[in-house]
This record gives structure tokens, sequence and C-alpha cells, in this order.
């Protein structure tokens, strides 16, 4: 399995631009979410999704946009950049219910390795 | 205002010593915790959990702690290895499955041959 990927690694956007942070899992979770890591600050959850089709907002959505149109993937959309949002971005998966047994503890989530965006 | 608080931005710990995080949070409501461990450029990987209905949980070198009253949570590790060194994440969640974290700031652990 290669577990959960993010594309890309490194990203710089000019203020305004748009672009998408791609996250793929192969490993059939139902739970995806979308973190951001600030200095000083941990990680912050954005957005999350239970399963395709149904997604709802975290504790900082303002300014992203997300879809789970299959269970492998969950992008994740600035429509329009801002400095603010400068930070390195963590997807994450995991079962909603207790997995089958020995296959991860029930609530671990799998983080991708992160993409690091700088919003000029 | 920070839910979850790791007041000790950085520990450094001597090899076979015990190292010892620490974790607050001020909301009881919350029912399930967790530790998770990262290293430069790479994702958090999860480490090891506990639910408020319990007050401590092994897994090998790790324990963690855990005190309701005090809303104090805690990470031992005996004991210590160079490949500990990393940046450790408490985390919390409304209840074991909700999977909607709420992390502390870190703690980077280092330590020394």
């Amino acid at each position: 399995n290669a577990g959960v990927t993010q594309t890309p690694k490194f990203q710089v956007l000019k203020t305004g631009q748009s672009m998408t942070l791609q996250c793929a899992q192969d490993m059939n979770h139902e739970y995806m979410s979308w973190y951001r890591q600030d200095p000083g600050m941990g990680l912050r959850l954005i957005h999350y999704s239970v399963g395709a089709g149904i997604t709802d907002q975290g504790e900082v959505p303002n300014g992203y946009n997300v879809s789970r149109s299959t269970t492998e993937d969950f992008p994740l959309r600035l429509l329009s950049a801002a400095p603010s949002q400068t930070s390195v971005y963590f997807c994450a998966s995991s079962y909603r219910n207790p997995p089958p047994s020995g296959r991860a503890k029930f609530n671990e989530q799998f983080f991708g390795p992160g993409t690091r965006l700088t919003v000029l | 205002d920070q839910q979850v608080k790791q007041n000790s931005p950085s520990l450094s710990v001597q090899e076979g010593r015990i190292s010892i995080l620490n974790c607050d949070y001020t909301n009881s409501m919350f029912d399930y915790f967790l530790w998770y461990k990262k290293y430069p450029a790479e994702g958090p990987t999860f480490l090891i959990s506990i639910s408020s209905i319990k007050d401590k949980n092994e897994d090998g070198r790790f324990t963690v702690f855990l005190n309701k009253s005090a809303k104090h949570l805690s990470l031992h590790i005996v004991p210590s290895q160079p490949g500990d060194s990393a940046v450790y994440f408490c985390a919390v969640d409304s209840r074991e499955g909700a999977q909607k974290l709420v992390f502390g700031q870190g703690t980077r652990l280092t330590i020394n041959p």
C-alpha cells in the first residue's frame, strides 16, 4: 500500500491565484481530513469527510473548498490564495468504524507527508 | 484560545533515561486522547491513545497517563532512545471515533547519546 499520498510537495503561489492540493489513499478508509500546521499552533482541522459525497467544516474552513467524489480522493481547493494561507498542509485518513482485527487501532489517523505552500 | 496546550516547546533527555511529555486541556467534554510523533518533512504518526474511562495505557516503552480531574495528559518513554528524537503532539477528541482532533502545539524531544 502507498498509504496517504499528497501532491505537490512544495508550491509557491501569488496572492489571488487558485490551486488544488491533491490527496489520495489506498486503504479504503471512509474518513479523510485536511489539517494545516503553522509555527507554534500545532495542527488545525480545515475540512473533513466521513465518506464519498459527504463533507463538513472543521475549525478553520474559511478560504478552502473540498469535495469527495470517490473514497480514495479528497482534494483541497484554494479559490483565491492569501498570504495567511502560507502553511504546511496535511491530509489524513482513517477507518470511521472499528477496523478489521489487526488493521490499525480505532481512531488512528494516517497522515500524508504534507504540502508546503507559500503565498506571496 | 487554545483548548490543548503543551507548555514545553522542547525537552532534552539522556539516552536510557525517562522522557516525560506533558499536555493540558481545558474542555472536560473531551473523551479520547492521543499522542502523535512527527519527524521532519514527514506527516505525524500515531503513537498511543487512551479513553477517558482509563487512567493509564501502556504500549511497549510508551505509557500514557490521564488525570481527568486536573485535565492533564502525559506521555512517558522508558528507556529513551536516539530514534525517539522527534516532535510529539498530544491530541484530543470529543469521543472515540469522532475523528475531529484538536492538537497541542507540540514538544520537540531530543535524546542525547
